[in-house]
């Protein structure tokens, strides 16, 4: 298994709504990735985890909460979100060769509307 | 201050009309340049890593790279299929990834 899963793959939420975003890898990575990526712009580093720990937050909102339960999964909660918030949402993981020592494998994105 | 420009913006080809991407970073202390291939609506695929000036690889129809400065991706007669946008990446000495703003590549039969 050579791929990055991600569901639900389209979702549309309202302000108020709480959904919850999954990523998939059975690559044996230790490193896993939430990227927000709006049109036409290059993907945005949100959350790196490294070996089930979150190593780095660039200074997300809290509205967005991410969770890495086991080395395979890991998930991204949303609450109380804005409409500027709707993008494609990535994720993508590396080999365990430190922590960014090897590129990172994209999963196809999850593409949140927010009304 | 950590950056990684593309250029240009956009580029249309005929097909079998060879171009190059350029790809210029000011990252400290670079530990990997990434070139990924991104089709509307998808995740960016993977095509290469360069560690060192001087280092070249090859895919396909692309070549990538890399100078003290810049990296290069050429496609050598392209096809249609090879329409998408080209983003490259540079990953700091502090552990983070930068990546460019992409180069729109469409290839015209």
């Amino acid at each position: 298994d050579t791929e990055v899963t991600q569901t639900p793959k389209h979702l549309v939420m309202g302000m108020t709504n709480k959904k919850s975003l999954k990523c998939e890898q059975h690559m044996g990575h230790r490193a896993m990735y939430w990227y927000k990526q709006k049109a036409k712009k290059p993907p945005e580093l949100m959350f790196v985890y490294s070996y089930e720990k979150l190593s780095i937050n660039e200074s997300v909102p809290s509205r967005f909460s991410p969770e890495c339960p086991n080395s395979s999964l890991l998930n991204l909660h949303l609450h109380a979100l804005q409409p500027e918030d709707s993008a494609l949402y990535l994720c993508a993981s590396s080999a365990p060769r430190g922590l960014w020592d090897n590129e990172q494998f994209f999963g196809p994105g999850t593409r949140l509307t927010v009304l | 201050e950590d950056q990684v420009t593309q250029s240009p913006e956009a580029l249309r080809l005929q097909e079998g009309e060879s171009s190059s991407l350029n790809c210029s970073y000011t990252v400290s202390g670079l530990r990997g340049l990434f070139w990924y291939r991104q089709d509307p609506g998808k995740g960016p695929e993977f095509l290469f890593t360069l560690y060192s000036a001087g280092e070249e690889k090859e895919k396909e129809r692309l070549k990538a790279t890399l100078t003290k400065k810049e990296s290069f991706l050429h496609i050598t007669a392209p096809k249609p299929e090879d329409s998408a946008t080209y983003l490259c990446a540079g990953k700091t000495s502090y552990d983070k990834v930068i990546f460019g703003p992409g180069t729109s590549l469409s290839v015209i039969p």
